[in-house]
C-alpha cells in the first residue's frame, strides 16, 4: 500500500500564475481533504471532497478550487497566485462519511511563489 | 468554530526521560475527537494518538499517553522513555466531521 501520494513534491511559480497540485488517496479511502501549512504554522483546512463533491470548505478565497475524480484522486487548483500562497500543501485521505475516522497524510507539495 | 492552542513553541527533554506537551481547545460541539500528530523533517503528518471526547478513559499508545480533561478543555501528551526518533514538531488537533483544526505546534528536541 503506497499510502497517500502527492505530486509534485516541490514547485516554483510566478505571482499571477495558476497551479495544480495532485493527490492520490490511500487504497480504500474515498474522502480527500486539503490543508495549507505556512512556515512555522499548523495546517489550515482548505476543503474536503467526498463522492466527487466539495463537502466542506474552510476560510479560503474562491481562487482555491478543487476536484475529485471517480477513482477518488483529487486536484487542488490555485489561480492568480500571490506571494502569500507560498506554503506546504498537505493532502489527507480517510474513509467514509462524517465519522471522524483517522486521516492519513501525504508528504505534501512545497509551493514557492516568486 | 473550533480553536486549538499550544502554548509551548519549543520543548526539550533528555533521552529516556519523560516530557509533557500541553494543548487546550475550545469547541461548542459535544461530539468531537482530539488528536496528536507528529511531523518530522520529512513533512508527513503521522498520527500519534487519538481520543474520543465521549470517552472518559485516557488513550494510551505504547510510550504515548494523554491527559484529557474535558471540563477544562485540556488535552496534554505525555511521552515516556523519550527516544531520539521522537524529535519532531507535534501538533494537537481537534476534529469535527473529519475537518481537522490544528494548533501552532511544539518543536520537541531530544538531548542525547
Amino acid at each position: 500500500d503506497a499510502g497517500v501520494t502527492q505530486s509534485p513534491t516541490h514547485l516554483i511559480k510566478t505571482r499571477g500564475q495558476q497551479v495544480t497540485l495532485r493527490c492520490s488517496p490511500k487504497s480504500g479511502h474515498d474522502t480527500v481533504s486539503w490543508y495549507q501549512q505556512a512556515l512555522g504554522q499548523g495546517p489550515q483546512f482548505i476543503f474536503q471532497y467526498y463522492e466527487e463533491e466539495e463537502r466542506q470548505r474552510g476560510n479560503f478565497p474562491d481562487r482555491f478550487s478543487g476536484h475529485q475524480f471517480p477513482n477518488y484522486s483529487s486536484e487542488l487548483n490555485v489561480n492568480a497566485l500571490l506571494l502569500g500562497d507560498s506554503a506546504l500543501y498537505l493532502c489527507a485521505s480517510s474513509f467514509g462519511g462524517l465519522g471522524n475516522t483517522e486521516a492519513f497524510f501525504g508528504q505534501g507539495t512545497r509551493l514557492t511563489v516568486v | 468554530a473550533q480553536t486549538v492552542t499550544q502554548s509551548q513553541p519549543e520543548m526539550s527533554v533528555q533521552e529516556a526521560e519523560t516530557v509533557t506537551l500541553s494543548c487546550t481547545y475550545d469547541t461548542s460541539e459535544s461530539d468531537y475527537y482530539l488528536f496528536w500528530y507528529k511531523q518530522p523533517p520529512s513533512r508527513q503528518m503521522i498520527l500519534v494518538i487519538r481520543q474520543e471526547a465521549y470517552k472518559q478513559q485516557n488513550a494510551t499508545e505504547n510510550r504515548f499517553s494523554v491527559n484529557f480533561q474535558k471540563a477544562a478543555k485540556s488535552f496534554s501528551l505525555k511521552i515516556s522513555d523519550s527516544q531520539l526518533g521522537d524529535a519532531a514538531m507535534y501538533f494537537c488537533a481537534s476534529s469535527r466531521n473529519e475537518k481537522l483544526t490544528f494548533g501552532t505546534g511544539t518543536r520537541l528536541t531530544i538531548i542525547p
